[in-house]
């Protein structure tokens, strides 16, 4: 079956850039996605991408695509405390959406 | 637009026992889900709807109804709740013609 896997944390200093990364496993996904959780919340999309694009930027976001390794890539730049959250990683080819594990990415001073 | 809601937000039952979780979204989607989010297992799809009168299973169904009568509401129902059911439930839609499904506040179920 699908199955899409993140590291669970990350931490970094505010102002510098984070990666988020992401592998999935379907090879028929239409379309990736980034989601962000804050506390006690529900997801917010972030950013999508096709799956015939390479990158996609979007003001401080940038996703990178790998379709050959599968693998997919959220760079957030000047990262702010206000970044601070669990970043969901998911794939569809239909209308279901598999999701990763999510990564906490903790911003400190 | 009030977006989609959920109801209860917290809610804490005795093992055995039968409740509704509410869904209700105001944006005439067709496709309303519903996730579980446990710790460092993301979230799971539980059961789905592409529109009033058609239900499906998702992931991790067994425990869980669902029925879809109004193209609005999507309520989840526990049969027998069980300790394994404590977790955080979404509920979530999605106009067909677009990427991008909209979420709930969430549901913090606990089950003793």
């Amino acid at each position: 079956g699908e199955d899409v896997e993140q590291s669970l944390f990350l931490s970094v200093r505010e102002g510098d850039s984070s990666v988020i990364n992401c592998t999935y496993t379907d090879s028929s996904s239409t379309y990736l996605y980034w989601y962000k959780q804050e506390p006690g919340a529900g997801l917010q999309l972030l950013t999508y991408i096709f799956s015939n694009m390479d990158m996609k930027q979007d003001q401080r976001l940038t996703v990178l695509l790998n379709k050959k390794d599968k693998h997919l890539s959220l760079r957030i730049a000047d990262t702010q405390t206000g970044d601070s959250a669990i970043y969901f990683c998911a794939e569809s080819n239909t209308d279901k959406l598999i999701f990763g594990t999510g990564t906490r990415l903790q911003v400190f001073p | 637009n009030a977006g989609v809601t959920q109801t209860p937000k917290f809610q804490v039952l005795k093992t055995g026992q039968s409740m509704t979780l509410q869904c209700a979204q105001d944006m005439n989607h067709e496709y309303m889900s519903w996730y579980r989010q446990d710790p460092g297992m993301g979230l799971r799809l539980i059961h789905y709807s592409v529109g009033a009168g058609i239900t499906d299973q998702g992931e991790v169904p067994n425990g869980y109804n669902v029925s879809r009568s109004t193209t609005e509401d999507f309520p989840l129902r526990l049969l027998s709740a069980a300790p394994s059911q404590t977790s955080v439930y979404f509920c979530a839609s999605q106009d067909r013609g677009l990427n991008e499904q909209f979420f709930g506040p969430g549901t913090r179920l606990t089950v003793l």
